[in-house]
């Protein structure tokens, strides 16, 4: 069955990095699109960065563009999001999702915490 | 990127049915079929209810329906269960290649 699994949440101080990861299982990762998706606590969610099949497209909402990559591995089936320049505004949970007509398959979610 | 407009809270009681609207522009919900809808209990990954403005995955109930007129998408739960209590977030495309979700709606079954 379709899992996705992430890992790499953390407390991180204001202005560092972090990269998250999120590995995929029990379909043809290298044939789908996929996103991140973050949800800040007591809040919607916030759609953040979609990756092409092959990745070489990719998009980022406004709110990250410049300091988030989206990036994916397909001979590892693994899809990651490198975050710098982290601001109290970027502390959520982080979500990865397959993209096919809508966000199909959820991961877990993974927290990242902005704090000094 | 401003969100999508839904209403905050919608409720009815069991065996009724709910419709929860979805307000955005000319260039995501009014232009594009890519509309989807989500359900989040708390503390779990949203779950995809209604893709492509009116098409259910395998396994969602045909209690569960999508349209859209307009600049505005809506979902409609009929025959409201307990089990459908919970947060719903609409989503669509929108220009240059982003997607903007709604600001989420509680639904309370009395």
């Amino acid at each position: 069955q379709v899992q996705l699994v992430q890992s790499g949440g953390a407390l991180v101080k204001p202005g560092g990095s972090l990269t998250l990861s999120c590995a995929a299982s029990g379909f043809a990762f290298s044939d789908y699109y996929m996103s991140w998706i973050r949800q800040a606590p007591g809040k919607g969610l916030e759609w953040i960065s979609y990756i092409g099949s092959d990745g070489k497209t990719k998009y980022y909402a406004d709110s990250v563009r410049g300091r988030f990559t989206v990036s994916r591995d397909n001979a590892k089936n693994s899809l990651h999001l490198q975050l710098n320049s982290l601001g109290g505004e970027d502390t959520a949970v982080y979500f990865c999702a397959r993209l096919r007509g809508g966000f199909d398959y959820w991961g877990q979610g993974t927290l990242v915490t902005v704090s000094s | 990127q401003s969100a999508l407009t839904q209403p905050p809270s919608v409720s009815g009681s069991p065996g009724q049915s709910v419709t929860i609207s979805c307000t955005g522009t000319s260039s995501d919900v009014g232009s594009y079929y890519r509309v989807s809808w989500y359900r989040q209990a708390p503390g779990t990954a949203p779950k995809l209810l209604i893709y492509e403005v009116d098409n259910r995955p395998s396994g969602v109930p045909d209690r569960f329906s999508g349209s859209k007129s307009g600049n505005t998408a809506s979902l409609t739960i009929s025959g409201l269960q307990a089990e459908d209590e919970g947060y719903y977030y609409c989503n669509s495309y929108r220009d240059s290649y982003t997607y903007v979700f709604g600001s989420g709606t509680k639904v309370t079954v009395l």
